[in-house]
């Protein structure tokens, strides 16, 4: 089974600014198979970016996903006050057992 | 317009066996590519994925827990259901019902979710 590990656990970031959060996988996750979800209290997770970089629907171009193997990454460009959330990456390479990471949580600085 | 929701008891008590359905609209399960997953959330925690159903029936299952769960779908009434069995404090959470489907490009991602259940495992 895979494990994923995500960092920080909690980033603190200013409106406006930049935020970089890591997802590392305990094993090269196949075909790029690695989603990013965002939670927000009280609401189910949304997907964001699955295939490592690629946006879903209706997701601004400020969210990005990046990465290959068993090192990705998640990046917002410019922090909107609807992005301060839980995040949540995710492989679903070949056959299950799926693994969610630990969550990293965006807060406001 | 795709649509999930989750159903079942809000409060089972130790040792009993849960049972949550996932009624869904807005896709088939008959559909080639098609799968439903159950995914859970304790209070404050993180995700973890529990089990997923095929358009074909094939079945899998978390490997920490798969000697306690079933997953079965009706594709007639666009339902899928998920037991639980021995359920003990520890399974309190909020389960949630989630699709994925693959095509011809590959897997999507978990693209829609319902609103989750609830549940409390207490004496």
């Amino acid at each position: 089974e895979i494990v994923l590990t995500q960092s920080p656990g909690t980033l603190s970031v200013s409106p406006g600014e930049r935020a970089t959060l890591s997802c590392r996988a305990s094993q090269s996750v196949s075909s790029s198979y690695l989603a990013w979800y965002q939670q927000k209290p009280g609401q189910a997770p949304r997907l964001l970016i699955y295939g490592a970089s690629s946006r879903a629907t209706g997701i601004p171009d400020r969210f990005s996903g990046s990465g290959s193997g068993t090192d990705f990454t998640l990046t917002i460009s410019r922090l909107e006050p609807e992005d301060f959330a839980m995040y949540y990456c995710q492989q679903y390479g070949s056959s299950p057992p799926w693994t969610f990471g630990q969550g990293t949580k965006v807060e406001i600085k | 317009q795709v649509t999930l929701r989750e159903s079942g008891p809000a409060l089972v008590k130790p040792t009993q066996t849960l049972t949550l359905t996932c009624t869904f609209s807005g896709f088939s399960l008959s559909t080639t590519g098609m799968c439903v997953n159950w995914i859970r959330q304790p209070p404050g925690k993180a995700l973890e994925w529990l089990a997923r159903v095929d358009w074909d029936d094939d079945k899998y299952y978390s490997t920490s827990l798969k000697t306690r769960l079933t997953i079965s779908k009706d594709t007639s009434r666009n339902q899928v259901v998920l037991t639980m069995t021995n359920m003990d404090p520890v399974d309190t959470g909020t389960y949630y019902c989630a699709r994925i489907q693959a095509t011809s490009s590959g897997w999507s991602g978990i693209d829609y979710w319902g609103q989750g259940t609830l549940v409390t495992v207490s004496s």
